[in-house]
Parts: C-alpha cells; structure tokens; sequence
C-alpha cells in the first residue's frame, strides 16, 4: 500500500515564475492538505481539499491555489514566485470521517526560489 | 535550550536512556493531538496521538502525555536509540468554528542521541 506520494522531489525557479506541485495521497484516503515548511520550523497550514473543494485556508496570499481531482489527488499552485517562497512543500493526506483523523504526510518537495 | 533564531530547542541524550519531549499548545478548544517524526530531508512521520478526553497514550516504546490544565504535550521514549535521532513536532488539531483539521505545529525539538 503505497503511502502519500509528491513530484518533483526538488524544483528550482527564478522569482515571478509560476510553478505547480503534485501529490497523490494515500489509498482509501479522500482529503489532501498542503503545508510551507520553512528552514528550521513547523509546517505551516496552506488550505486542505475535500470532495474538490477548498475547504479551508490558511494564512496565505492568493498567489497561492490549489486544486483536487475526482481521484482525490491534488495540486498546489504558486503564481509571480517570491524569495520567500523558497520551502519544503508537504502534501498530507488523511480520510473525512468526523474531522477525527490522523494526517499522512508525503516526503515534500524542496522549492528553491533564485 | 531556548529557540533564537533558526536553532531548534535540543535535547541530548545517551544510548539507552529515556527521552522527554515537551511541547506547549496554543489552544484549549483543540481537541486531538500528534507527535510527529521529521528526520532530515524527509516529511513528517506519525508517531503517536491522543484525544482531548485522555491524559495518556502509549505505544510501543512511546508515551504521550496530555495536561489540559496548563495545555502541555509530552512524549516519552524509553531506551532511546540513535535511530530516534531527529526533530520531533507535537500538533494541536484547531477543531473551533470553521477550522476543520487543520493542524498547528510547535517549534520542533532537536533529539539527538549520543552512542
């Protein structure tokens, strides 16, 4: 049984580009979220799909989307690329059934913004 | 230690010994709690949780503690081994209006474990 899966392991882009994240989550689960994990700190909550809605965010500026397939995998998207966004991007997959579920979370995609 | 900066809190300890991990929430209304794992250049693996209606967990060679009275995690592993060696983060579930699942991570604690 595979566990979350994310691509590409590690990204390089120039600032204003655009770039996209892939995750699959793990099988039998149907809610994917993302988290920005910065050099030395806790991951911090992007937004989480469900049923391919956003349904909620975190602090984070629009430049920031995402979306959800009908297979439950999913994807973040960053719009006009800043310094800052240089992190390790993790996908976190866990199944609805009350909002009593633990997160599985992929091995993350490094992102260095130049 | 104390977190400045980028540096992590650390707790050193020896080969075999038991290890504490403490961790400060931020919010009484949340109600499940997680300790995970990151070592370097990996995700975060889950190692152990417990809900807002316990005060003890354990598993196998870990133990989490829950004091809802001064919002304080703990994670004990006993016979600590130098593959324990990493980050260990406690989340705290926002489970208020609107908030659904998302998790909220402490600083992180260094675990570095000496031969």
């Amino acid at each position: 049984d595979a566990g979350v899966t994310q691509s590409p392991t590690h990204l390089i882009k120039t600032r204003g580009q655009q770039v996209t994240l892939r995750c699959s989550p793990k099988s039998g689960h149907d809610t994917v979220s993302w988290y920005q994990q910065a050099l030395g700190q806790g991951p911090q909550f992007i937004f989480q799909y469900y049923e391919e809605e956003e349904r909620q965010r975190g602090n984070f500026p629009d430049r920031f989307s995402g979306h959800q397939f009908p297979n439950y995998s999913s994807e973040l998207n960053v719009n006009a690329l800043l310094l800052g966004d240089s992190a390790l991007y993790l996908c976190a997959s866990s199944e609805d059934r009350g909002r009593s579920d633990t997160q599985y979370f992929g091995p993350g995609t490094r992102l260095t913004v130049l | 230690g104390e977190s400045v900066g980028l540096h992590l809190p650390t707790l050193s300890v020896q080969e075999g010994d038991n290890s504490i991990i403490n961790c400060a929430y931020s919010n009484s209304a949340s109600d499940y709690f997680i300790w995970y794992k990151q070592e370097s250049g990996k995700g975060p693996q889950f190692i152990i949780d417990i809900r807002s209606n316990m005060d003890k967990r354990q598993g196998q060679r870990v133990t989490v503690l829950l004091n809802k009275t001064v919002k304080h995690l703990s994670l004990q592993i006993a016979a600590t081994q130098p593959g324990d060696s990493a980050v260990y983060f406690c989340a705290e579930r926002a489970s208020w209006a609107g908030a659904t699942n998302k998790l909220i991570f402490g600083t992180g604690t260094l675990l570095a474990v000496q031969p």
